[in-house]
């Protein structure tokens, strides 16, 4: 039982470039997440889904896209990467009668 | 923001004292929850308290919630220094499982 992974765990991008980032959960959650982790900013909700085929924005959307094809993938994509999109990002996954989030390890990117 | 605020933002405690923290809110929730993150991982669920629940007990951690000041408090007793971390409150106002985080709360346990 792998829980919630997230690849790469690191990553270097240019201005403007694109990546996805991934992840994947084993635990047949319902609810998955991407949130975002600055300094002294605590966390942020940039999307979620609540099922395949269902996803909705979160707090700070922009510059983001996501998609949810099966329950286990939930994956992140940078449209064009940004200097203000430099930060550490996880994706965590509940069941939808609300038990608690299990936290993927996280992807630190670094945008220059 | 309805994020949760913690309170103090850090704490440093010999290893065997109790560790305090309290969080607090701007609007009514549906419930609360408490995560650890270790330094460079990812955050681990502690507990979850409902709100029309007043206190709740895990091991070593005991949550308390005033509905009434719209505040939240995690209790470590005995604290270790595996207990090093951040603690951060997180809001769940629609029960929608959105959940709303605070800043974080550092804690470092001194052996």
């Amino acid at each position: 039982n792998a829980g919630v992974t997230q690849t790469p765990k690191f990553q270097v991008l240019k201005t403007g470039q694109s990546m996805t980032l991934q992840c994947a959960q084993d635990m047949n959650h319902e609810y998955m997440s991407w949130y975002r982790q600055d300094p002294g900013m605590g966390l942020r909700l940039i999307h979620y889904s609540v099922g395949a085929g269902i996803t909705d924005q979160g707090e700070v959307p922009n510059g983001y896209n996501v998609s949810r094809s099966t329950t286990e993938d939930f994956p992140l994509r940078l449209l064009s990467a940004a200097p203000s999109q430099t930060s550490v990002y996880f994706c965590a996954s509940s069941y939808l009668d609300f038990r608690g989030y299990t936290f993927g390890s996280g992807t630190r990117l670094t945008v220059v | 923001s309805q994020q949760g605020e913690e309170d103090p933002q850090a704490l440093s405690i010999q290893e065997g004292e109790n560790a305090t923290m309290n969080c607090s809110y701007k609007t009514s929730i549906n419930n609360l929850q408490w995560y650890r993150q270790n330094s460079g991982r990812g955050l681990v669920h502690l507990i979850l308290i409902r709100s029309n629940e007043r206190e709740k007990h895990s091991g070593r951690l005991r949550v308390t919630l005033d509905t009434s000041k719209k505040s939240s408090s995690l209790l470590i007793t005995a604290s270790r220094a595996a207990d090093t971390a951040s603690y951060f409150c997180a809001t769940d106002h629609y029960g929608n499982n959105r959940l709303a985080f605070g800043k974080g709360n550092q804690v470092v346990v001194i052996p």
